[in-house]
């Protein structure tokens, strides 16, 4: 399967501050990429589609000032969260489609954000 | 609008008791995966069934999707505290897009 770097596995910020997390494809590279976010023992929420060279695609209720996503590179996709609040506290994940068949979803080790 | 429902969303049992997660939807699925989530890092994919009627098996999972691919199945048989974890369906869209079910934690006491 796909091998994706996240970084960094933990960050705690102050709020009004802005968090950058990166997400990397190390063994191909990703067209596409995905960023989710995962609440306490809740499933995982697609947030936007990171694509590379053009802008992303944010799902419905998500801020795309709030949440930033620059995909400059076939290997590299960044989240920024812009102004954080405590309520942006959350698991974020990043994940790419394997290189075959483009079936399945491989992920990063995940983000996990704490706002204080 | 998409969706997976999975069930249950919490089960404890005893080791080496068998136990079924469902995941079901309304629409068809291109293929759906397992994947399984340990606290503090990303989902690791179990399995991806993608033709209808299909069952695999991991070890002690079975997987299988439904014939007309909008429901699967995963089931474990005796239980080991080490399977302890949450499992959650995905399906891929025909939009390109993968999306969950809400996951089943499942607890497996010594």
């Amino acid at each position: 399967g796909a091998v994706v770097s996240q970084h960094p596995s933990r960050v705690i910020c102050k709020s009004g501050t802005s968090v950058k997390i990166e997400c990397r494809s190390l063994d191909f590279q990703a067209t596409t990429m995905f960023w989710y976010r995962q609440f306490p023992k809740q499933s995982l929420m697609l947030m936007a589609t990171s694509n590379e060279g053009s802008k992303a695609t944010y799902e419905q209720g998500v801020e795309k000032d709030k949440f930033l996503i620059n995909h400059a590179s076939l290997t590299l996709s960044t989240l920024t969260v812009t102004s954080a609040h405590p309520e942006d506290s959350s698991f974020y994940i990043c994940s790419v489609y394997g290189p075959t068949g483009n079936t399945e979803a491989f992920f990063g080790q995940g983000t996990r954000l704490t706002v204080v | 609008t998409q969706l997976l429902e999975q069930s249950p969303q919490f089960l404890s049992i005893q080791e080496g008791e068998n136990l079924t997660v469902y995941c079901n939807s309304s629409s068809v699925f291109s293929s759906l995966q397992w994947y399984r989530q340990e606290p503090g890092e990303g989902p690791v994919l179990l399995v991806t069934v993608v033709t209808g009627g299909e069952v695999k098996k991991l070890k002690r999972l079975t997987f299988q999707f439904g014939d007309a691919r909008k429901d699967s199945s995963l089931h474990i048989t005796a239980a080991q505290p080490g399977d302890t974890g949450l499992y959650l369906c995905a399906g891929r869209t025909g939009g390109f897009k993968t999306i969950f079910g809400a996951g089943t934690r499942l607890f497996v006491k010594a």
